[in-house]
């Protein structure tokens, strides 16, 4: 099993729609969960970190599950802007990303 | 806010070629990394380095890589004998602690070997 795994995407939403993304880990003594997004040649930005009682910021909502390993990003009312790839990063460990397209 | 430099923000080289990409992390971070991103794939883990030693590394992570902090301010990684499967984007990031806080990256730089 990867070390961490995420959907494979893409995901092709219209604006305004609800989405959401998981990511599963293998190394259960993880201590550390990030969201990032990254922009096609760009650098990989933060988008959140993960806390264990789950965290919200804005239309973004990001949740873990230690007992089933896995954490996840939702997002609502999506805009033009989300689209991006969405990289789930457990400690210095990057998934593969998903990439997710907002369409008018 | 603080950030991630790096230079230069395109390299293109000839096979065999040695290259050095410069970074300078946030100034009050004290863990260093290094990480190549391939055209299209994932995100990869090549090296962190802490009180002036490497603290861990992937199997990318060969002989023909080093990294250095030369001076209080630059965190470089060489490649000795650039092959063509080195083109990549390398990312440097920096992070306040080993493990909970975020990386935060620079803009990278794109490496071309021809």
């Amino acid at each position: 099993r990867k070390e961490v795994e995420q959907d494979p995407g893409p995901f092709n939403v219209p604006e305004g729609a609800t989405v959401a993304f998981n990511c599963t880990y293998s190394n259960s003594a993880s201590q550390s969960f990030f969201w990032y997004r990254q922009d096609c040649r760009k650098e990989p930005k933060l988008l959140m970190s993960v806390y264990s009682s789950g965290n919200e910021d804005g239309r973004f909502t990001a949740q873990l599950n230690r007992a089933s390993q896995y954490i996840s990003l939702l997002i609502r009312d999506s805009k033009l802007s989300d689209s991006a790839t969405y990289l789930c990063v457990l400690g210095r460990r990057f998934g593969a990303g998903t990439r997710l397209t907002v369409k008018p | 806010e603080p950030e991630v430099t790096q230079t230069p923000s395109h390299q293109v080289t000839q096979m065999g070629q040695e290259v050095i990409l410069r970074c300078v992390p946030i100034s009050n971070h004290l863990y260093f990394y290094w990480y190549r991103q391939i055209l299209g794939q994932k995100v990869e883990f090549l090296v962190s380095f802490y009180n002036n030693e490497i603290s861990e590394k992937s199997e990318i992570f060969d002989d023909q890589f080093s990294v250095e902090r030369p001076d209080g301010s630059n965190f470089t990684l060489k490649i000795r004998s650039t092959k063509l499967e080195d083109s990549a984007m390398y990312f440097c990031a920096s992070s306040g602690d080993r493990v909970n806080s975020p990386l935060h990256f620079g803009n990278g730089t794109r490496l071309t070997v021809t």
